[in-house]
């Protein structure tokens, strides 16, 4: 199947610093990346949904400037955390969609953000 | 609004025993629906997918599962588990006609086997 590769996979900042995570499709072209965020044994919430070359789609709640998403090319995508605050501290997980008719989302390893 | 409810959060089984994870979900019309399985900080792997025919579907490492319209489940089962089966397990839903396009998630299983 698909691969999609997300880092890094643990980082550690400091509160007030930006992180950027990476998510690639490595062996297939994706139009569209997905982001998502998991809490303690809470499921998975989408945040945004990015599209090669245009902005990302934020889900309601979701602060566009604080989570700066872009897509610029087609098999990457980054998810930037501005001024980190401890409780941004999460699972960070994208997933890639073949194509625009795929039928399947691919997830990546995850990243695991803790904000000191 | 779509959503998705995992009635156990945690399950214990011994192995070799049989196992039934439940999933149902609330959608306004023919859902595709998933069964994703999580390791330890690790991303999510696709078990099996339902988009439609034939309502039994067969995923891999011998997981399977049935949708079942009527009851707005889609049950996950295997016959006899294994202990690197324990890890946590997400039911998943998403719109019809964009494959898993936007999915929404249940809360997640967790299953744990004792050896």
């Amino acid at each position: 199947g698909a691969v999609v590769s997300q880092h890094p996979s643990r980082v550690i900042c400091k509160s007030g610093t930006s992180v950027k995570i990476e998510c690639r499709s490595l062996d297939f072209q994706a139009t569209t990346m997905f982001w998502y965020r998991q809490f303690p044994k809470k499921s998975l919430m989408l945040m945004a949904t990015s599209n090669e070359g245009s902005k990302a789609t934020y889900e309601q709640g979701v602060e566009k400037d604080k989570f700066l998403i872009n897509h610029a090319s087609l098999t990457l995508s980054t998810l930037t955390v501005t001024s980190a605050h401890p409780e941004d501290s999460s699972f960070y997980i994208c997933s890639a969609r073949e194509g625009a008719g795929g039928t399947e989302a691919f997830f990546g390893q995850g990243t695991r953000l803790t904000v000191v | 609004a779509q959503s998705v409810t995992q009635p156990d959060i945690h399950i214990t089984v011994s192995e070799g025993a049989s196992l039934e994870l439940r999933c149902n979900y609330s959608y306004g019309a023919t859902p595709y629906l998933f069964w994703y399985v999580q390791s330890p900080g690790q991303g999510l792997q696709l078990l099996l997918k339902y988009f439609s025919g034939d309502t039994l579907v067969q995923g891999i490492k011998g997981f399977e599962a049935e949708f079942k319209r009527s009851q707005s489940s889609f049950n996950l089962r295997k016959p006899s588990v294994h202990w690197s089966d324990a890890a946590e397990y997400f039911c998943a839903v998403g719109p019809s006609g964009a494959g898993s396009y936007q999915l929404t998630f249940g809360k997640g299983t967790k299953l744990s086997v004792i050896p």
